[in-house]
Parts: structure tokens; C-alpha cells; sequence
């Protein structure tokens, strides 16, 4: 099966800095997705960044921006010029494109700090 | 506000019971995805429905157990009750059913069984 690893389960960043959360995936199938949620203090799940396998460009969005190295089966979040609101819950996501029945799977989290 | 609805908010049983938990998707989308997250496991997925059949099944065991109506919303039933039940449950929604249409959660249900 499936499995990703979120290593750090606890990150800090100062505001206005830049902070890199890792990730790791196991997988033999060629064609998947990967994500990024946040979860807040709130509790609700807010995608912040997806990747295509297919695409060997990184996503970015805003401040947001993914290193995928697809052979490593890597795909670490960088966040840029944090902001206090960027404080959560991060958790790395897979989805399978196949046979497998287009099942989701999570890492167990990073928590983030944000330091003012 | 994810356009995505969950009732209720919060329910407290006691083992061996049984509960029911609803969610209404966005207006226009197909397909509806329970997730459950707990504090030593993390986020699981258990199920996914697409326009009212059953989709992909992940990690859900038999005691609980899901549909979707003709009006797309769906429901989780979770019988049997055990305290490792206690979690928060989360129902989300997308367009259609691929990976690549994003997926809108609710707000979640917090279950607690004593």
C-alpha cells in the first residue's frame, strides 16, 4: 500500500522567513497526485497546493511552492515571507489516478509555528 | 465557507450505540468523501461516492457504513460504538470523481463516545 511520511512533526518559523516541510511517499504507480492541506485551529481542511506526477514543473501558488522530485518521491511545501496566519496543521497527501481505486492517503502532520 | 454542510456539529453517545452523521455537498457536485481523524492515527480515508454509488473504499470498517442519496447528500452510519471511535469526521465534496477535480471539506464532526 500507499504510505507518506511527514518526518517533522513540529516546525517553527520567525514571521516574514521562509520555512520548508518535508515529505516522502512510497509508491509503484507512475500516475498520482500529491497535495497539500492545512489545517488550522479551526479544524477545516484548506488545500493550499496539488501536483501532478505527470508534470515535472513545481506547482506554486503565491507564497506557496512545492519541490517534487518525482524519483526521490519527495515532495517537500516551502513557504516564503510566513505570515502569522500561515500557523497550522500541514499535512502531505497522496491520491492515486488508477486501478487502486482512487484512494487517499495522508501523512500524520507537521505542525507549524509561527513566531512573531 | 466551503460550501460543504455537516450535522452535527458535536455528538456524545456511549458505546455500543448507534449514530448517524449527514453531510450536504456543494450544489452541483457528484461526489462525496469521508474521512475520519483521529488523534493517534491521523486522517483516514474510508469511503467516496459518486453520484450515488460507491466509488473507492478505504480504511472503514465494517461497523460503519455510508450512502448517497438521489439528492447527492450522504450519510456515514457508525454502529456498535467503541471509544477508539472518538474522532472528528470529515465529509468533503468535488465536482466530479478524479483526483484531479479538488476536493472541498466540511467543517467536521466531532464524535465523542464514552
Amino acid at each position: 500500500a500507499q504510505t507518506v511520511t511527514q518526518s517533522q512533526p513540529e516546525m517553527s518559523v520567525q514571521e516574514a522567513e521562509t520555512v520548508t516541510l518535508s515529505c516522502t511517499y512510497d509508491t509503484s504507480e507512475s500516475d498520482y497526485y500529491l497535495f497539500w492541506y492545512k489545517q488550522p485551529p479551526s479544524r477545516q481542511m484548506i488545500l493550499v497546493i496539488r501536483q501532478e506526477a505527470y508534470k515535472q514543473q513545481n506547482a506554486t501558488e503565491n507564497r506557496f511552492s512545492v519541490n517534487f522530485q518525482k524519483a526521490a518521491k519527495s515532495f517537500s511545501l516551502k513557504i516564503s515571507d510566513s505570515q502569522l496566519g500561515d500557523a497550522a496543521m500541514y499535512f502531505c497527501a497522496y491520491r492515486s489516478d488508477g486501478n487502486t481505486g482512487n484512494q487517499f492517503y495522508f501523512g500524520t502532520g507537521t505542525s507549524l509555528t509561527v513566531i512573531p | 465557507d466551503s460550501g460543504v454542510t455537516q450535522t452535527p456539529k458535536h455528538l456524545i453517545t456511549a458505546t455500543g450505540q448507534r449514530v448517524t452523521l449527514r453531510c450536504s455537498p456543494r450544489s452541483g457536485d457528484l461526489s462525496v468523501y469521508w474521512y475520519q481523524q483521529s488523534l493517534d492515527q491521523g486522517l483516514q480515508f474510508l469511503i467516496q461516492y459518486y453520484n450515488g454509488e460507491e466509488r473507492a473504499k478505504g480504511n472503514i470498517l465494517e461497523r460503519f457504513s455510508a450512502q448517497q442519496f438521489p439528492d447527492l447528500h450522504s450519510e456515514l452510519n457508525l454502529s456498535s460504538l467503541e471509544l477508539g471511535d472518538s474522532a472528528l469526521y470529515f465529509c468533503a465534496s468535488s465536482a466530479f470523481s478524479g483526483p484531479s477535480y479538488e476536493q472541498y471539506f466540511g467543517p467536521g464532526t466531532r464524535l465523542t463516545v464514552t
